[in-house]
């Protein structure tokens, strides 16, 4: 079975400070990974996805994340944290590699404070 | 394309009471997924439709839950007889085939009192 672990349900950095948000994963096929994003109230945005192509993924907002095989982890890194990166992030692996429904399951989540 | 839309946005009921949550995905996306999103928790899968078929349930769908994707278009999520638990944030998702995003609508966020 497949799972995803987000190390830290809060992290908070200072206002263009670097943002390192830590997801391993645990799959028995190589996997499709994603990072989504969540603000209040609203539904989830795709931010990046790693698909087997690049292990150096960049998405949009100027968030990029590693996959490491080795360390069964695709942590999600931003150079300089913004006020509106304040949010929730979710990491979640996809099941259709293994031939089923393109189910995703998800990490716990970490909630991002930004200070000023 | 609007991107996927979920009505209502917002559902406050009474425990015992019927409810039902409509899903309009990204037109010509043929699969469609719900989830369930409790408080301070990453979404949990419940149901997946493969056009208008429904090929895989969780076991968190209890016997209160129903789904339909009548015509593989829009779905619909009943639940019946709302139990305080039930409160939750319920998201819909669609994608193309062949391809492994899934697009996110707003979700419906569901309060038994």
């Amino acid at each position: 079975a497949q799972s995803v672990t987000q190390l830290g349900s809060h992290v908070s950095v200072s206002e263009g400070a670097l943002v390192l948000l830590r997801c391993n994963y645990s799959s028995s096929v190589p996997p499709y990974l994603f990072w989504y994003v969540q603000y209040p109230n609203q539904g989830l945005q795709l931010l990046l996805k790693y698909t087997s192509a690049a292990t150096l993924v960049k998405g949009i907002n100027g968030f990029e994340a590693e996959f490491k095989k080795s360390e069964t982890s695709f942590h999600l890194t931003k150079p300089s944290a913004h006020m509106s990166d304040a949010a929730e992030y979710f990491c979640a692996v996809s099941d259709l590699r293994s031939g089923n429904t393109g189910k995703l399951i998800f990490g716990q989540g970490t909630t991002l404070q930004v200070k000023p | 394309d609007t991107g996927v839309s979920q009505n209502p946005r917002h559902k406050i009921t009474k425990r015992g009471q019927n409810v039902t949550f409509r899903c309009d995905p990204i037109s010509e996306h043929n699969r469609l997924y719900w989830y369930r999103q409790t408080l301070g928790q990453g979404p949990e899968f419940l149901t997946y439709f493969q056009n208008e078929a429904q090929l895989e349930k969780s076991r968190l769908l209890s016997d209160r839950f129903s789904a339909e994707r009548p015509k593989g278009s829009f779905s619909t999520l009943e639940i019946q007889r709302t139990e305080q638990g039930d409160s939750a944030m319920y998201l819909c998702a669609s994608s193309p085939d062949r391809e492994e995003t899934q697009y996110f609508g707003p979700g419906t966020r569901l309060l038994v009192l």
